[in-house]
């Protein structure tokens, strides 16, 4: 079970709007910590899509945002694309463990 | 643009030790954290540990006892050493940049822990 809850999946049509939930603590979040966002598309490596909440690496679309708020964050997807379909993982650092833990992964599926 | 590239042994037998390297290229390995990071098959991704270019270490937890990390910066290498494996262990192993996000991947290795 990980420490950052995602739901393990989502889907939406193409051109629809889509938000990924990452639900942390005290420990993480709550304590102040930045949320990171990947994005693993099949068979690949995962990319960074977002870093320290919410600034996006260039070469990022800007239909990709995201946010966070008390003990949680959020990624959104406007205008959903065919090419957005991939796994997509929340990071962050956790006091009580001590170290850098991830969400467990949300798959997202484009109708 | 910085290139991350892991090598090393993709069988590994029970109770040995998986070893490997992570080869940077395109941008210095000085003053910035490298970490490892596994994902076994169909699973999520499991922070392992990192490593500063001084040889600094943080480790997971879960894992502290079983892992040793160590950085040869005139190589532009860091290393992985994961004792006592399982095949609990077998999964894709990916080094990172690691100066708070994990920016820069290598493509990964997969390392199965079998006899």
């Amino acid at each position: 079970q990980s420490v950052l809850t995602q739901p393990p999946s989502v889907s939406g049509a193409p051109g629809q709007r889509v938000t990924i939930s990452c639900t942390g603590s005290s420990s993480n979040f709550g304590a102040g910590y930045d949320v990171h966002w990947y994005q693993q598309l099949p068979g690949t490596a995962p990319k960074l899509l977002f870093y320290v909440n919410n600034n996006r690496p260039s070469g990022v679309p800007d239909r990709f945002s995201g946010s966070k708020s008390g003990t949680s964050a959020s990624l959104a997807i406007t205008g959903l694309q065919a090419e957005d379909e991939a796994d997509y993982y929340c990071q962050s650092y956790d006091s009580s463990l001590t170290g850098w833990v991830f969400g467990g992964g949300t798959k997202l599926t484009v109708l | 643009q910085v290139q991350m590239q892991e090598s090393g042994p993709g069988l590994v037998k029970p109770s040995e030790t998986l070893s490997l390297t992570c080869t940077v290229s395109g941008d210095s390995i000085n003053s910035y954290y490298w970490s490892w990071i596994r994902q076994p098959a169909g699973k999520g991704l499991e922070w392992i540990g990192r490593i500063y270019t001084s040889g600094s270490t943080n480790y997971n937890p879960s894992l502290k006892s079983r892992v040793t990390m160590s950085v040869d910066t005139s190589k532009k290498q860091f290393s992985l050493k994961l004792t006592s494996v399982t095949a609990a262990d077998t999964a894709v192993y990916y080094c990172a940049r690691n100066p708070g996000a994990f920016d820069y991947w290598g493509q990964g290795t997969l390392v199965t822990v079998s006899s």
